[in-house]
Formats: C-alpha cells, structure tokens, sequence
C-alpha cells in the first residue's frame, strides 16, 4: 500500500504569511495527488486536484505542486479563513490513502 | 445545488450491524462512482470503500473487508454501507463522498456529506 506522510503536522503562522506543507508518497503516484481542507465539525473540502489543478470556486491563493513522490501546498497570503487542518490524499489506481493532516494554527 | 445527506449512524454494540445511506441529489448519480471515508475521534481521514457507477464494481479497505458492504440504488439516487461484525474501532464520523469520474480508478472526492456518526461500544 502506498503510504502518505505529511509535513509539519502542526504549522504556527500569521494572516498574511506564506505557507508551505509538504507530503511525500511512499512509491511514485504520478500526479494523482489532492488536497483538502477541514474545518472543526465540518466535511473535508477539496482545494487542489491532480497535484496542482484548482477546484473551482477555491480562492487563488492556493496553490499545488509537484509529482512522483514529492507535493506541496502553498498558501501565498494567509486569511482567517484558512486556518484548519489540511489533509492529502493519493488516489492512483483504486485505492486511496489520506495524508495524517497539518493543522494550521494562528501564532 | 449538488447534495449528500448521510443517515443511519447511531450506538451499536460490538459484533452488531448497522446500515447506513446517503441520498444524493443535484447530479446525475449514475454516472459518478461513490465513496465512504470515515474519520475517528480526533483522528485523520481513511477511505473505506467505493463503488463505481454503472458496472457497480466495488472496492473495499483492508480494515473492512469482509465485514462492510458497498451498494447503491441508482433508481433512488442512494448509496448504502451495510456495517456487520461491528468492533470498537470502527467508531466515527462516515461521510460519503461523490468521486469525479465514473469507475472509481485515479478519481477523487469532490462533494462530501455532512457525515453520520457511528459509535460502537457496549
């Protein structure tokens, strides 16, 4: 099984930052790599599809990159709005891992 | 608008069985694989199963294998997991989620439920 391990798991940042959170595939998974954000109590939301594709209605401060076994999701000016765990997932081939999350807290 | 609204959760003791349901509404449900991920107390996500969406091809976690079951009623726009042999573990929330293609292979979840909570203990 492909394994996914997040990095950090806890991030301290401030409004208006920039912010990286990096996750590595355990074998290559190509670009079938998403992102998600989850707020307390509520459903997961999907950001970015396919390493680095916006989902639609997802602001443009977010951004995605990478492919093989190394992705990142970048932040380029934090909002309140933001602050949530974030969560990825490979989806190559039929099965799926999720990522263990990075919670993005304000410092 | 595009829905999911997940029924069923509820207290279950260890060894019993519980069934949940999603109905779907917004889109044309045949043609969207589906997927159940839960999500433990405090814990991160795991996808448990999928099904796609005409041939209803079905895909299963090693941690349900044999104890859990896929279906969906593409008449009622509804997706079911039948829980069985229940044990402590799998407590949490159980969403069901809506991939972005048909057959289940190198698609993701674009539209989630509210989630229904199962808990299971004595």
């Amino acid at each position: 099984d492909i394994q996914m391990t997040q990095s950090p798991s806890t991030l301290s940042a401030s409004v208006g930052d920039r912010v990286t959170i990096t996750c590595r595939a355990s074998q290559s998974i190509s670009s079938w790599l998403a992102w998600y954000q989850q707020k307390p109590g509520k459903a997961p939301k999907l950001l970015i599809y396919k390493a680095s594709s916006l989902q639609s209605g997802v602001p443009s401060r977010f951004g995605g990159s990478g492919s093989g076994t190394e992705f990142t999701l970048t932040i380029s000016s934090l909002q309140p709005d933001d602050f949530a765990t974030y969560y990825c997932q490979q989806y190559n081939g039929y099965l799926n891992t999720f990522g263990q999350g990075t919670k993005l807290e304000i410092k | 608008e595009v829905q999911l609204v997940e029924s069923g959760g509820g207290l279950v003791q260890p060894g019993g069985s519980l069934r949940l349901s999603c109905a779907a509404s917004g889109f044309t449900f045949t043609n969207y694989a589906m997927s159940w991920v839960r999500q433990a107390p405090g814990k991160g996500l795991e996808w448990v199963s999928s099904i796609s969406g005409g041939r209803q091809s079905t895909y299963y976690a090693d941690s349900v294998q044999g104890r859990f079951t896929i279906s969906r009623d593409n008449s009622k726009n509804t997706l079911y997991l039948q829980m069985n042999s229940l044990r402590a573990d799998d407590t949490a929330v159980y969403y069901c989620a809506k991939e972005t293609g048909g057959d289940h292979y190198c698609d993701t979840f674009d539209i989630w439920g509210q989630g229904t909570m199962v808990i299971v203990s004595s």
